[in-house]
């Protein structure tokens, strides 16, 4: 499988946009690109996935880098409940293989 | 309902016990799969089932046997299991798709895992 690369931990302050960095020079044409995030005591949860176009749903925004080797999940406002673990996996369903993710700290 | 529940949260036993883990979902999805997740670390795929019929095991230890009773249970049972598999064990469902498509898997709160 291909594999990801993401940066152990990000800072942020609450209201502003946060970037999340993955990537993932290895990934094949027809994987997907999932975003994760798990919170404190909670089982992970879904937050967005693309192929090649940016994406944007009601939690975030999802930039695919032209040569699809990288991808940037946008918090457009981040709040203390972004708190979390953020897992960008490659792949798709049913075998999705989460590396070891970025612990994001909301600042008040 | 977008809900996975797990029974039950916490669960402590001996490395001589029987015991179950449970997980139900009433999404009406087909595919439905075990993690184990250790601490601080990804979860990592154990199994999966789809039309409840097993179609991925990652080599895991026979000590875990999954049971997949209907389209909306799952079970994992224990049993002679060591320290080292003290774990967060999570569930979750999903939409059954082709290929190497997507689609969003819905995880339960996870059931926590002692091995005495």
């Amino acid at each position: 499988d291909a594999k990801t690369t993401q940066p152990n931990s990000m800072e942020s302050n609450e209201e502003e946009p946060v970037h999340l960095p993955c990537n993932h020079s290895t990934i094949s044409g027809t994987d997907y690109i999932h975003w994760y995030r798990q919170l404190p005591s909670q089982g992970p949860e879904y937050v967005i996935h693309g192929l090649t176009s940016n994406v944007n749903n009601r939690m975030a925004s999802l930039a695919i880098a032209e040569d699809r080797k990288s991808s940037t999940l946008i918090l457009h406002r981040a709040t203390l409940r972004d708190a979390a673990v953020y897992y960008c996996i490659l792949g798709g369903v049913p075998r999705l293989t989460f590396g070891e993710g970025t612990q994001l700290t909301v600042n008040p | 309902d977008t809900e996975v529940t797990q029974t039950p949260k916490h669960l402590v036993m001996g490395m001589t016990n029987k015991k179950s883990l449970k997980c139900e979902q009433h999404m009406g999805h087909r595919a439905m799969y075990w993690y184990k997740q250790k601490a601080k670390k990804p979860p990592e795929l154990m199994f999966v089932y789809s039309y409840e019929k097993l179609s991925i095991n990652e080599s895991v230890p026979s000590r875990f046997s999954p049971e997949c009773p209907n389209s909306s249970l799952l079970n994992l049972h224990l049993h002679a299991l060591q320290p080292e598999d003290s774990a967060l064990y999570l569930c979750a469902s999903s939409q059954v798709v082709r290929d190497r498509g997507s689609s969003e898997q819905f995880f339960g709160p996870g059931t926590r895992l002692t091995v005495l």
